[in-house]
């Protein structure tokens, strides 16, 4: 089992709907949990960062996580063309939950307009 | 640009070379991290550095890597006898680790391919 899993889709979304993203993780001691933009040829950005069950909103992105279920999601609504990129799970395996970040293989989105 | 940046962007080499890289990181962050990314794959930890302090190194990181770190400021990574293997985009990314929270942030790259 992978420490960080994501589905690799293309996940294809028509514009203006919402688009899930969801990512697992093995170990229960995760305590934070990154999100990562990357378009193609380009490095990750981030996006947001979650340290707490439940929801997190930074503008259109919904960050949710679920520790009981070990899985953290992004939401992106109204989803626009530019969001067309692959989004990469990162879950820190350093101690006190910083350091090296362990990354997801990434989900790809395509907006169609 | 206050970001991380990285030099070269783009390198080209024949198998057998050795390639050097360099990163700079955001100018307040202690930490310094490298990963590799194959085509299709999220990022692969190899090293990272707080300070001037090598302080963790990837089992998969063969010895033909070689990270420094001098001064605590820029880093370097070196691949001696390049593979056509060692193919991949190579990032730099910076962070400042305050008690339990830290953020790494990801300058553009160096897109390395061997030949």
């Amino acid at each position: 089992q992978k420490e960080v899993e994501q589905n690799s889709g293309p996940l294809s979304v028509p514009e203006g709907a919402i688009a899930s993203l969801n990512c697992t993780y093995s170990d229960r001691g995760s305590q934070s949990f990154f999100w990562y933009r990357q378009y193609s040829g380009k490095s990750p950005e981030l996006i947001m960062f979650i340290y707490s069950n439940g929801d997190k909103e930074d503008g259109r992105f919904t960050a949710q996580l679920n520790k009981a279920s070990q899985y953290v999601s992004l939401l992106i609504r109204d989803s626009q063309p530019s969001d067309s990129a692959t989004y990469l799970c990162a879950v820190p395996r350093g101690s006190g939950n910083t350091g090296k970040l362990i990354f997801g293989q990434g989900t790809t989105l395509q907006v169609k307009p | 640009d206050t970001g991380v940046s990285q030099n070269p962007r783009h390198k080209i080499t024949k198998r057998g070379q050795n390639v050097t890289f360099r990163c700079d990181p955001i100018s307040e962050h202690n930490r310094l991290y490298w990963y590799r990314q194959t085509l299709g794959q999220g990022p692969e930890f190899l090293t990272y550095f707080q300070n001037e302090a090598q302080l963790e190194k990837s089992r998969l990181l063969s010895d033909r890597f070689s990270a420094e770190r001098p001064k605590g400021s820029f880093s370097t990574l070196e691949i001696q006898r390049t593979e056509q293997g060692d193919s991949a985009m190579y990032l730099c990314a910076s962070s400042f680790r305050r008690g339990r929270e830290e953020t790494q942030y990801f300058g553009p790259g160096t897109r390395l391919l061997v030949l």
